[in-house]
C-alpha cells in the first residue's frame, strides 16, 4: 500500500460550491499533516498545517480522522482562483522518515 | 519566502551529456531534498541530504548523484542525461515545524 493516496480527480465544481477531497495515509505513526496547493507549472506551496484533529483557515478546513487514517480538505464558497492541484504529505518523527507526497487532487472551479 | 534558489531554471541538453542542477538556500536548514515531478507520478524523491556530506537515495535515484559540500548548496548531477530524465526538478528544504518549502523548479529537456 502506498504511503499516501489521493484521488487524482479532476473535481469539477461551479463557483460557490463546497468541495472536499481526502488523503489516506498508511503509517499510523504519522503525527502531523500538511496540505499544499500547486498551480500549473509552479512549485507546491504550503496551504495548511494540521497538528491535531484539524485546522481551519478562512474557507479552508482540514479534518484529521486517525481511526480511518485519512485527512480531508474542505473548501467552501469555491473561487475560480482555487483551481489547482492539492497535495498532502504526512509527517512523523524518526530517522527513517522521508517526506512522501500524494499525487495530488486536481480541482477545477468553473463559472 | 524560504530563501531557496534553483539554477538553471530551464535547460535543454543532449542525450549523453552531464547536467548539474543547483539548489541554494540562505537559512542553514539541515534537510534538503531533490524531487522530480512527472505527469501521472506526482513528486518522487531522487536524493536527500541531512547535513554536509550526508546524503541518501530516494525512490528514483538511478542515474542521479548528489553532493553537499556546504550547508547552503545541494547539487544534483545527471552523469549522462537520457530522455527519460526530461522532467521538472524541485529542490526542497525542511524548515521548523517539519514544513517543506520548495524552490521554483528547474525544467530540464533532454533531446
Amino acid at each position: 500500500r502506498k504511503e499516501v493516496e489521493q484521488d487524482p480527480g479532476p473535481f469539477n465544481v461551479p463557483e460557490g460550491a463546497t468541495v472536499a477531497f481526502n488523503c489516506t495515509y498508511s503509517n499510523s505513526a504519522s503525527q502531523s499533516f500538511f496540505w499544499y496547493r500547486q498551480d500549473c507549472r509552479k512549485e507546491p506551496k504550503l496551504l495548511m498545517s494540521v497538528y491535531s484533529s484539524g485546522n481551519e483557515d478562512g474557507r479552508f478546513t482540514a479534518q484529521l480522522n486517525r481511526a480511518s487514517q485519512y485527512i480531508s480538505l474542505l473548501i467552501r464558497d469555491s473561487k475560480l482562483s482555487d483551481s489547482a492541484t492539492y497535495l498532502c504529505v504526512p509527517f512523523r518523527a524518526g530517522g527513517s522518515y522521508i517526506p512522501t507526497f500524494g499525487r495530488g487532487t486536481s480541482l477545477i472551479v468553473h463559472p | 519566502d524560504a530563501g531557496i534558489t534553483q539554477s538553471p531554471r530551464h535547460k535543454v541538453t543532449e542525450t549523453g551529456t552531464p547536467v548539474t542542477l543547483r539548489c541554494h538556500q540562505t537559512e542553514n536548514h539541515r534537510y534538503m531534498y531533490w524531487y522530480r515531478q512527472d505527469p501521472g507520478h506526482g513528486l518522487r524523491l531522487i536524493h536527500y541530504s541531512y547535513g554536509v556530506k550526508d546524503t541518501d537515495k530516494g525512490e528514483v535515484s538511478d542515474g542521479y548523484s548528489v553532493s553537499r559540500s556546504k550547508t547552503e548548496d545541494f547539487l544534483l548531477t545527471l552523469e549522462s542525461a537520457t530522455s527519460s530524465q526530461t522532467s521538472v526538478y524541485f529542490c526542497a528544504i525542511e524548515s521548523s515545524g517539519n514544513t517543506i518549502y520548495f524552490g521554483e523548479g528547474s525544467w530540464l529537456t533532454v533531446v
